[in-house]
């Protein structure tokens, strides 16, 4: 079946320290790969995306890679900002059927200090 | 552009009570998704209609949720009767086509507590 795997948090880091955020996927078929952010009291945004084996997605200074051979998509940003303090999710969307529903995994919370 | 639409935004029931979500996507995006998304957890798909139709419903759990979609535009979510453990978060989403290429745009949610 299709599933997410993102590492726990929460993560906490000083500002400007570099970020990773680990995302493996268990998928059937091709599926495209997404991070969606949810800041506090705010809905669900697309942060990034890729469609294909070896794409980069990036956005806001963070980007990750599709990787087939590691079954990964992992989330980076060279220099974290305080307002990059929220949840962090990892999400799938099957290749097949011709619809696109996302399947997440369980979130990771960023807190990042002054 | 008007995002996706979601109310009421809190709900506090007892357990064995009824209650509806509505949800008002995007202006002409003909893809509705219902997502459940419990504490602590990622969303978890509910229902997926494309215009009127239901295309995936496979973990909707059938015996006490319903939903429905007027017209192929506003969508209602029902739980019937309620249980302890469906508090969570109800976030509706839309997306201009089902297809893999198609960014799906999420409302604000609605918390539902069950005591």
């Amino acid at each position: 079946g299709n599933s997410v795997t993102q590492m726990e948090g929460p993560v906490t880091l000083s500002e400007e320290a570099f970020l990773t955020i680990n995302c493996t996927y268990t998928a059937t078929g091709y599926p495209s790969l997404f991070w969606y952010v949810q800041y506090p009291g705010e809905g669900l945004q697309l942060l990034l995306k890729a469609t294909k084996a070896d794409d980069k997605g990036s956005n806001k200074g963070f980007e990750a890679t599709y990787r087939k051979e590691t079954t990964s998509f992992h989330l980076e940003k060279g220099s974290v900002q305080v307002s990059d303090s929220a949840v962090y999710f990892c999400a799938l969307s099957p290749g097949s059927g011709g619809y696109n529903k996302l399947i997440f995994g369980a979130g990771t919370r960023l807190a990042v200090h002054p | 552009e008007a995002g996706v639409a979601q109310s009421p935004r809190y709900k506090i029931i007892e357990k064995r009570q009824s209650v509806a979500f509505w949800c008002n996507p995007i202006s002409g995006h003909a893809t509705l998704y219902w997502y459940q998304q419990i504490l602590g957890q990622g969303p978890k798909l509910l229902i997926q209609f494309q215009n009127n139709g239901v295309v995936d419903d496979s973990q909707l759990p059938k015996d006490r949720f319903s939903a429905e979609r007027l017209k192929g535009v506003d969508s209602t979510l029902k739980i019937q009767p309620a249980k302890l453990e469906d508090s969570a978060v109800y976030l509706c989403a839309s997306s201009l086509a089902g297809g893999p290429g198609y960014e799906q745009y999420f409302g604000p949610g609605t918390r539902l507590t069950v005591t």
